[in-house]
């Protein structure tokens, strides 16, 4: 299985600020790599697919960018509803598989 | 507007079964792949398989299958996951969620599932 490694595990960060969430792929997913966003008690929800390309709805402040086995999520102008988790998922190869999350928090 | 409603929670003995279902609305059910997935509380997500509306073609994670059956029913256009020889491992929240791309444009609300004697 591809293991997915997300960093930090935590973070904290002030209204306004840009954040950066890192995942790296235990081996090349070529893209295939999407970031989902899940507030406490609810479901995720899709922000990021083919690494880049921004879900229907989701803010243009949120950004995705890397190749390869290295990938990130950037917010920026942090929004006080952006506190949240968020996970990187895999779509390369079966079985699709998640990181382990990065919770989000205002300082 | 696409909505995915999940059953209510379960509270199920060990080495019981139990089976969750997930109705659909606003979209061509045949058309895509619902999968399901686990997540346990604090923790990380798994994948656990995936069935086409159409046909009732199913993918499953290695790790997973032998404990989860997947099915439609395309008449009311309703996904299904059975979990069975429940252990407290099982214990968790399962969600449903359309699969578009490899992906999982939306969820339904989840379910949690709960193991104990």
């Amino acid at each position: 299985d591809i293991q997915m490694t997300q960093s930090p595990a935590s973070l904290s960060a002030s209204l306004g600020e840009t954040v950066t969430i890192e995942c790296r792929a235990s081996e090349d997913i070529y893209n295939g790599l999407a970031w989902y966003q899940q507030k406490p008690g609810k479901s995720p929800q899709l922000l990021i697919y083919n690494a880049n390309s921004l879900h229907t709805g989701v803010p243009s402040r949120f950004s995705g960018s890397g190749s390869g086995t290295q990938y990130s999520l950037k917010i920026n102008s942090l929004q006080s509803e952006d506190v949240a988790s968020y996970f990187c998922q895999q779509y390369y190869d079966y079985p699709w598989t998640f990181g382990g999350g990065t919770k989000l928090e205002l300082k | 507007e696409v909505q995915l409603q999940q059953s209510g929670a379960e509270l199920v003995k060990p080495g019981a079964s139990v089976k969750l279902s997930c109705k659909t609305s606003g979209y061509t059910f045949s058309n895509y792949y619902m999968s399901w997935l686990k997540q346990m509380p604090g923790q990380n997500i798994e994948w656990i398989g995936n069935i086409y509306g159409g046909n009732g073609g199913t993918g499953y994670n290695q790790k997973f299958k032998g404990k989860a059956t997947l099915t439609v029913d395309k008449s009311s256009s309703t996904a299904y996951m059975d979990l069975s020889s429940l252990t407290s491992e099982d214990s968790a929240v399962y969600f449903c969620a359309l699969t578009t791309v490899a992906t999982f444009a939306y969820w339904g609300q989840g379910t949690l599932v709960t193991v104990s004697s």
